[in-house]
C-alpha cells in the first residue's frame, strides 16, 4: 500500500479557504485516493475520493495533479465544526480496497 | 436511515471474561470492516468481510474473531480481553465495487481491567 505524509496540525480562522495537501510519492496506477473527517470519539466520515485532476462535491474538492505524486483538499470557507482531524488514504482497486491503512491524519484548528 | 450501529457503546469488563461487540448494517453492503483506534497509532484494521462467510485479517488480528453468517451482521468476539485490548473500536462498511470509501459506525469504547 502507498505510504501517504501529511503535515501533523493546521490552523485557520473561521471563512478562510483551507488547503491540506497530502504526498503519496508511491501511488499505484490503480490507486484512489480518499480523504476522511474524524471528530473525537466518532467514527471517520467519508469526505471524498478521486482518481485524476479534479474533484468536488458539496462538502469539499479534491486536487490531483497528473503525476498523482500529491492530492490537496480543499475546504472552501471553513467553519468552526470543520475543527477535526482530517485523513489522506490512498487504495489500491486490486485488492478491492479491503485494506485501508489510516495514516497520523492532520488535526485542523479552526477558531473564530 | 442508512446506518452502521454497534453495540455496546460502552463497555467496562475484567480480563479473560468473554465479550461480543456486535456490528449492523441496514445498507446491504458486502463489505464490512472492524478498526481500533488508540491514541498515537491511529486507526489499524483488525478483520474484514469482503461477503458472507468470507472473513479475513487485518492488520492487528491477534486476540479477536469475528464471524459473518449474515450479510448485515458482522460481530467482534474477544474470547479472552486482556487490558492491552482497551480501545475504541469502529466497525464499518461499504458495497462491493464502490471504491474505498466506507461507512463507519458510532464507536465501541472498552476497558479492560
Amino acid at each position: 500500500l502507498a505510504k501517504t505524509t501529511q503535515p501533523i496540525s493546521m490552523d485557520s480562522y473561521e471563512g478562510q479557504e483551507v488547503n491540506i495537501t497530502c504526498s503519496h510519492n508511491n501511488i499505484a496506477t490503480n490507486d484512489y485516493i480518499t480523504w476522511y473527517q474524524q471528530f473525537p470519539s466518532q467514527g471517520p466520515r467519508f469526505i471524498i475520493q478521486g482518481y485524476k485532476t479534479k474533484v468536488t462535491n458539496e462538502v469539499a474538492s479534491l486536487f490531483i495533479p497528473a503525476d498523482r505524486k500529491s492530492s490537496t483538499l480543499s475546504l472552501p470557507r471553513v467553519s468552526l465544526s470543520d475543527t477535526a482531524v482530517y485523513y489522506c488514504l490512498v487504495g489500491t482497486m486490486n485488492s478491492g480496497y479491503s485494506t485501508l491503512t489510516f495514516g497520523k491524519g492532520t488535526m485542523l484548528l479552526v477558531s473564530p | 436511515e442508512a446506518q452502521v450501529t454497534q453495540n455496546p457503546r460502552y463497555l467496562i469488563t475484567v480480563t479473560g471474561k468473554k465479550l461480543t461487540v456486535t456490528c449492523s448494517q441496514n445498507m446491504n453492503h458486502e463489505y464490512m470492516s472492524w478498526y481500533r483506534q488508540d491514541p498515537g497509532l491511529g486507526l489499524r484494521q483488525i478483520y474484514y468481510s469482503m461477503n458472507v462467510e468470507v472473513t479475513d485479517k487485518g492488520d492487528v488480528p491477534e486476540g479477536y474473531k469475528v464471524s459473518r453468517k449474515e450479510k448485515r451482521n458482522f460481530p467482534l468476539i474477544l474470547e479472552s480481553p486482556s487490558p492491552n485490548q482497551t480501545s475504541l473500536y469502529f466497525c464499518a462498511s461499504r458495497p462491493s465495487g464502490r471504491g474505498p470509501g466506507v461507512f463507519f459506525g458510532p464507536g465501541t469504547r472498552l476497558t479492560v481491567l
